[in-house]
């Protein structure tokens, strides 16, 4: 079963705007990761971010966690066409530290 | 650096028939682990494993096999492959963190592999 699922399944934004995506996990964690796939490629990591951390950032990259809600949302800023792309979230479960677990993505589409 | 090397890229088998799935990693990661990929259902993990000599099953390991008997390669064998088997294949490795969780993973390109 998938710990974590991301919302909304898909999203149409133009250029030069920000896009926001959620993640929703069902146990607790020790950490939550971003990943981005493009078309037909590997994934490829954005961030992580700790159980005991907020918010990070990484470039035009922010990310949000609240424990408590078990949810994290992904806020790309002045998206550019390059930033279409399908983006995973990833947690393990405690005590299953290893069997990392992604959810079923949000496909960003960026209009030039 | 290479990274992350699958092979093959793109396989066709038929019901029955047996392959092995390559892997090999060249940045002397501990963690590796498959995954396939579906359309609609993300990536499910296969197996993993935390060193050499040292694997456990994921999400769906059943008709699959793996080893590890050296930290660089990890492959996967379809013993019997099946239609359901039809996915993409990742392979993805990482070192991981201290207090025991995989960190970030760092993926191949896929194995395209379709069974008939």
């Amino acid at each position: 079963s998938q710990q974590g699922e991301e919302d909304p399944q898909a999203l149409s934004i133009q250029e030069g705007e920000n896009a926001t995506m959620n993640c929703s996990y069902k146990t607790s964690i020790n950490n939550l990761q971003w990943y981005r796939q493009n078309s037909g490629r590997g994934l490829v990591h954005l961030i992580l971010i700790r159980s005991n951390e907020r918010e990070k950032h990484s470039g035009r990259l922010r990310v949000t966690l609240d424990t408590s809600k078990k949810s994290s949302s992904l806020l790309i800023t002045a998206s550019r066409a390059a930033d279409t792309a399908s983006y995973f979230c990833a947690t393990a479960a405690r005590g299953s530290n290893y069997k990392l677990t992604f959810g079923k993505g949000t496909l960003l589409t960026v209009n030039p | 650096n290479a990274g992350v090397t699958q092979t093959p890229k793109f396989q066709v088998l038929k019901t029955g028939q047996s392959m092995t799935l390559q892997c090999a990693q060249d940045m002397n990661h501990e963690y590796m682990s498959w995954y396939r990929q579906d359309p609609g259902m993300g990536l499910r993990l296969i197996h993993y494993s935390v060193g050499a000599g040292i694997t456990d099953q994921g999400e769906v390991p059943n008709g699959y096999n793996v080893s590890r008997s050296t930290t660089e390669d990890f492959p996967l064998r379809l013993l019997s492959a099946a239609p359901s088997q039809t996915s993409v294949y990742f392979c993805a490795s990482s070192s991981p963190r201290a207090g025991g969780d995989t960190g970030e993973l760092f993926f191949g390109e896929g194995s395209r592999l379709t069974v008939l």
